[in-house]
């Protein structure tokens, strides 16, 4: 049974940092490529980066370039987000999902609450 | 890298057909047979349920399928279940190494 277990959410205040973290299991993580989409609190759905199996390749949306990093420890079967200058607009529940290159995420974390506020 | 356009919400009745839309653009539906639909129920994760524009992942029900014409795919829940009252969301590849997703729409089963 594939199990991906997001943790690190919490409460930061504007302009703090924060770092997730993806358990996954299940898969040979090495094998995927990973992603992380998030969820502002009644709202949509929103892709937020992409990496490579290896890590040689990264994507982001526009928002959150030079801000996000997406990274990866095959050895750990995990991933990773470390969110830097956090906005306001950076608050929803993070999830981490297995990406089928080049189109679809086909398991999901059940997602981790990132809440930004003072 | 704008959302795609969803109806708000849509219904139905139990046994019957409905049809959800998502809009895109030439950059992203109309270009890439990359268009895929996922379920979500309140407070839980989302679903994969129709990749690669048509596309039935294991063990999701063949009550649902999915379609595109021009910039605009379609997913479809024929003999609706109560069951099958969620949020839907589309997503498109978008050219550039990006992704966007719909901005949702909520399905009543009355």
């Amino acid at each position: 049974e594939v199990q991906l277990v997001e943790s690190g959410g919490g409460l930061v205040q504007p302009g703090g940092s924060l770092r997730l973290s993806c358990a996954a299991s299940g898969i040979t993580f090495s094998s995927h490529w990973m992603s992380w989409v998030r969820q502002a609190p009644g709202k949509g759905l929103e892709w937020v980066a992409n990496i490579k199996q290896d890590g040689s390749e990264k994507y982001y949306v526009d928002s959150v370039k030079g801000r996000f990093t997406i990274s990866r420890d095959n050895a750990k079967n995990s991933l990773y987000l470390q969110m830097n200058s956090l906005r306001a607009e950076d608050t929803a529940v993070y999830y981490c999902a297995r990406f089928v290159a080049p189109g679809y995420f086909d398991y999901w974390g059940q997602g981790t609450l990132v809440t930004v506020s003072s | 890298q704008s959302a795609l356009t969803q109806p708000a919400s849509v219904s139905g009745s139990p046994g019957q057909s409905i049809t959800i839309s998502c809009t895109g653009t030439s950059s992203d539906v109309g270009t890439y047979n990359l268009v895929s639909w996922y379920q979500q129920h309140p407070g839980k994760a989302p679903k994969l349920m129709i990749y690669e524009v048509s596309k039935r992942p294991s063990g999701v029900s063949n009550r649902f399928s999915g379609s595109k014409s021009g910039n605009t795919a379609s997913l479809t829940i024929s003999g609706l279940q109560a069951e099958d009252e969620a949020d839907y969301y589309c997503c498109s590849y978008a050219g550039r190494t990006t992704w966007v997703f719909g901005g949702g729409t909520k399905l009543t089963v009355l």
